[in-house]
């Protein structure tokens, strides 16, 4: 069935470094995909998505990676800082079915350390 | 603009008993979803719907109901509470034109819910 899993569930990064977190999916014939940064008690709060005609898409401090031949996604983050601290999750989804379903995957948390 | 809207933010039930969790968005939004969050699990789809008066089942629907009579209001009902549905539950909503239903969701700031 379908599922989309994340590598780590914990990351621990030095401020001021880059931070990558890694995603892989099962579903072949996902077409869009999309992360979410979740702080403490609120909701996922969108950061940035890519369909899959695109292999990277940039945001600002933020760069999305697909590689659909290992169906692996990854969000990178420049130059980490304290307020980037949360948990990551990345989502897929079949747009082109029309279903609505939008697939999350399990979360890793990020740790800035200062 | 509120954005979506939920109600309560923190509800305690006994087992068996119903309830029902509100959801309102004021963005227009036709696509709107509920995911329940649980340690570990990550966040999974419960039922979504794609415009009034169509809803559809997600990943785990059973034990919930949906209606959607209006765009705006996509209620979340709880038929008989039951332990395992103690979870974090996320209201969201897209804009969801033509083929991008389920795309750039908005969420709401959650339900915690906890039954006895």
């Amino acid at each position: 069935g379908e599922s989309v899993g994340l590598h780590l569930p914990t990351l621990s990064v030095q401020e001021g470094d880059n931070s990558i977190i890694n995603c892989a999916y099962s579903n072949s014939a996902s077409d869009y995909f999309i992360w979410y940064k979740q702080e403490s008690g609120k909701g996922p709060q969108f950061i940035i998505d890519i369909r899959s005609n695109m292999d990277k898409r940039q945001g600002q401090r933020v760069t999305v990676l697909l590689n659909k031949t290992v169906k692996h996604l990854s969000l990178q983050i420049a130059a980490t800082q304290p307020g980037d601290s949360a948990v990551y999750f990345c989502a897929e989804n079949t747009v082109s079915s029309n279903t609505g379903k939008l697939i999350f995957g399990q979360g890793t948390t990020l740790q800035v350390k200062p | 603009n509120a954005g979506v809207t939920q109600t309560p933010k923190f509800q305690v039930l006994k087992t068996g008993q119903s309830m029902t969790l509100q959801c309102a968005q004021d963005m227009n939004h036709e696509y709107m979803s509920w995911y329940r969050q649980d340690p570990g699990m990550g966040l999974r789809l419960i039922h979504y719907s794609v415009g009034a008066g169509i809803t559809d089942q997600g990943e785990v629907p059973n034990g919930y109901n949906v209606s959607r009579s209006t765009t705006e209001d996509f209620p979340l009902r709880l038929l008989s509470a039951a332990p395992s549905q103690t979870s974090v539950y996320f209201c969201a909503s897209s804009q969801g034109q033509g083929a991008n239903f389920g795309e750039k969701l908005f969420f709401g700031s959650g339900t915690q819910l906890s039954v006895l």
